[in-house]
């Protein structure tokens, strides 16, 4: 089955710094990848959308400036926390999808802690 | 680990049926959410259940949450077109404030005119 990656599982680091997280589609091609936040005992937020080659989507409320997102390639999509603070701890989680169906595939998301 | 299993995975139904979709766990569910997927878009937050024999409801997709048997229940009355898409079950595996969600393989569903 298609599977989906990410990179870092979990990741510390202090306040003001950039984070990057990787999602990486192992096995085919995506040429959408969505990015979701989770808010602890809520549910996920989506983020935005990323197609390959493009600008994202970002969804209302989500600063883009601060949550970049590149889809470079249909294999991988990231996204960078510019100036993280403690509040953007969260699981970060991905999904991909290929052109050809509509099914997404998860990332296993990746633990952010800001200090 | 805990697994998530939905059934049925593809379902048919004529316009203004009702259908029911179910989410099984195979471990015990501490909190268990419902998602819509349209095609080329994101996930839908459609409801959470947290406690046992809870019931929710919005517009005319009712949720339950079976604690004994770990499971949960999608409902939609008088079914629409634009109830046409992928629903998926997302649970989380422990009882820790952060613990990630993990889902189900989603049911497709498709409404005719």
């Amino acid at each position: 089955g298609a599977v989906v990656s990410q990179h870092p599982s979990w990741v510390i680091c202090k306040s003001g710094t950039s984070v990057k997280i990787e999602c990486r589609s192992l096995d085919f091609q995506a040429t959408t990848m969505f990015w979701y936040r989770q808010f602890p005992k809520q549910s996920l937020m989506l983020m935005a959308t990323s197609n390959e080659g493009s600008k994202a989507t970002y969804e209302q409320g989500v600063e883009k400036d601060k949550f970049l997102i590149n889809h470079a390639s249909l294999t991988l999509s990231t996204l960078t926390v510019t100036s993280a603070h403690p509040e953007d701890s969260s699981f970060y989680i991905c999904s991909a999808a290929s052109g050809s169906t509509d099914t997404q595939y998860f990332g296993p998301g990746t633990r952010l802690t800001v200090l | 680990s805990q697994e998530l299993e939905q059934s049925p995975q593809s379902l048919i139904v004529q316009e203004g049926k009702n259908l029911t979709i179910n989410c099984t766990s195979s471990k015990t569910l501490y909190g268990l959410y419902w998602y819509k997927q349209k095609y080329g878009e994101g996930l839908i937050f459609l409801m959470m259940l947290q406690k046992g024999g809870e019931e929710k409801s919005h517009e005319k997709i009712t949720a339950k949450l079976d604690e004994k048997k770990q499971q949960s229940s999608l409902h939609i009355t008088a079914s629409q077109p634009s109830h046409a898409g992928i629903y998926l079950c997302g649970a989380e595996q422990g009882m820790n404030r952060d613990d990630k969600i993990i889902f189900g393989k989603g049911t497709r569903l498709h409404i005719l005119p």
